[in-house]
C-alpha cells in the first residue's frame, strides 16, 4: 500500500512565523503535490513537483514556497504565516499520469 | 478551463443504494476518480476508471462513465453508516510536466437509520 505521511496532524503557529510542513512518501513517486482545503472552496493546488529540485506553481502559490531535495520528501513553507493561511493542508503523491494518494492532512491554525 | 461539478449533499436510508453524480468538462481526461474523505482525515482513493471504459465494478461500488455527456456516477450498494463521508469526483488533466487532478467540491453523503 502507498503510504504518504505528513509530519503533524495539528499545528498552531503565530502570525509572522516561518512554518514548515513536511510530507514523505514511500512509493518512489515522481510527482508530489500540496493542496489546501477550505470549507466551500474545495481542494486548491498550491504547488507541485515532478522531480527532485523541480517545482511548479499551482493555482494559489502566493505566500508559499516548496522544497524537494530528495525524491521521497516534499516540504511546504509558509515564509511569514498569516491568519488567512489557517487551513487543512493535504499532501499527495503519484506516478506520472496515475492517481494521487493522499496523506492524512495537517490542520494548521495561525493565531 | 477544466471544471468538475457535483451536488453538495445526498441523504439516503441505510440499506438503500446511493448514487452520486458528477459532470466534468475536459474531454481529454485519461482517468476519472472517486475519493472518499471521512471527518478530519485525508482523501482516500476509492476507485478510478479509464476514460475508454464505460463501467467498473468493485464489490459494493459501481462506477458508470458516459463520455459523450461527460457524466460520471458512483453507486454504493447497501449503504452503511460507515459510508458517511464526503465523496470527491476528480478528473486527470495534463499540466505542464505532471498530471494534475481537478477535483469537484465534494458531495456529503449522510445515512438515515
Amino acid at each position: 500500500d502507498v503510504k504518504v505521511t505528513q509530519s503533524s496532524r495539528y499545528l498552531v503557529k503565530r502570525t509572522g512565523e516561518k512554518v514548515f510542513l513536511e510530507c514523505v512518501q514511500d512509493m518512489d513517486h515522481e510527482n508530489m503535490f500540496w493542496y489546501r482545503q477550505d470549507p466551500g472552496l474545495g481542494l486548491r493546488l498550491i504547488y507541485f513537483s515532478y522531480d527532485v529540485k523541480m517545482k511548479e506553481k499551482g493555482d494559489i502559490p502566493e505566500g508559499y514556497s516548496v522544497s524537494r531535495e530528495k525524491k521521497e520528501r516534499f516540504s511546504l513553507i509558509l515564509e511569514s504565516a498569516s491568519t488567512n493561511q489557517t487551513s487543512m493542508y493535504l499532501c499527495a503523491s503519484s506516478f506520472l499520469g496515475g492517481p494521487q494518494h493522499f496523506g492524512d492532512g495537517t490542520r494548521l491554525s495561525i493565531l | 478551463g477544466e471544471d468538475v461539478e457535483q451536488s453538495l449533499f445526498l441523504s439516503v436510508r441505510e440499506g438503500d443504494s446511493s448514487v452520486i453524480n458528477c459532470t466534468y468538462t475536459d474531454s481529454s481526461s485519461t482517468y476519472l476518480y472517486w475519493y472518499k474523505q471521512e471527518p478530519g482525515a485525508g482523501l482516500q482513493l476509492l476507485t478510478y476508471i479509464f476514460s475508454n471504459m464505460d463501467m467498473k465494478q468493485d464489490q459494493r461500488l459501481t462506477v458508470l462513465l458516459n463520455k459523450k455527456d461527460k457524466h460520471l456516477s458512483l453507486r454504493i450498494a447497501d449503504t452503511q453508516t460507515g459510508d458517511s463521508a464526503i465523496y470527491f469526483c476528480a478528473e486527470s488533466a495534463l499540466y505542464s510536466s505532471a498530471s494534475k487532478i481537478i477535483f469537484g467540491s465534494g458531495t456529503r453523503l449522510s445515512i438515515r437509520p
